[in-house]
């Protein structure tokens, strides 16, 4: 079975500061990992997924296979970062598993 | 282009009654997706079409449930004998190609609320 875990459901950081989102994973095989962020009142998208190594909006996120974790990554935390952030799989099919999602606040 | 549409954005209903949701997936994607998003919760994996056939419908949660796409576009979620556990945000998504590292864009959601 393939799981994922955000261990927080609320994360509040002031403009500036760093911020850490955590995801860790459960699955068997070589997942691939998402993460997909919900602004206000806009649909679910695509921040970044583990493959491509991109750095999206100032946002980076590394597999850790021996930690099984992906956890979101921005050094200096922006007021248009608050948002409904989503640790997301794709194990050996199609489906996306999702974790239940972390609400980051970014206060001035 | 326009991305993943959802009809309608939201529906009231009244427990019993029957309902469809409708999903207009981005033109030329062959795979398309539904998901459930109860409250606090992430969405989670409904069913999965390639084409106008049902790859997948593990996730659909009993025989209340289905969905169809018979053109291999447009696909419609049907709900019967609806329950107020069936409250939830129903999010429909579409690929290009149903692979697992293919991006799946997600429409807006209906927000279904059995009374």
């Amino acid at each position: 079975a393939q799981r994922v875990t955000q261990p927080e459901k609320l994360l509040s950081v002031f403009k500036g500061a760093p911020v850490e989102l955590k995801c860790n994973y459960s699955y068997s095989g070589s997942p691939e990992l998402f993460w997909y962020v919900q602004y206000s009142r806009q649909r679910l998208q695509l921040l970044l997924r583990h493959i491509s190594r991109e750095s999206i909006k100032g946002f980076t996120a590394d597999l850790n296979k021996g930690e099984t974790s992906f956890h979101l990554k921005k050094p200096f935390a922006q007021e248009e970062d608050s948002a409904m952030y989503y640790c997301a799989l794709i194990g050996s099919n199609y489906k996306l598993t999702f974790g239940k999602g972390t609400l980051l606040t970014v206060n001035p | 282009g326009a991305g993943v549409s959802q009809t309608p954005s939201n529906k009231v209903t009244e427990k019993g009654k029957y309902v469809e949701l409708r999903c207009d997936p981005i033109s030329g994607h062959t795979a398309l997706y539904w998901y459930r998003q109860s409250l606090g919760q992430g969405p989670e994996f409904l069913i999965y079409f390639q084409g106008t056939g049902a790859a997948d419908d593990s996730g659909l949660p009993n025989d209340r449930f289905f969905a169809v796409r018979p053109e291999g576009s447009v696909s419609t979620l049907k709900i019967q004998r609806t329950e107020r556990g069936d409250s939830a945000v129903y999010l429909c998504a579409s690929s290009f190609m149903g692979a697992g590292g293919n991006e799946q864009f997600f429409g807006p959601g209906t927000r279904l609320t059995v009374l």
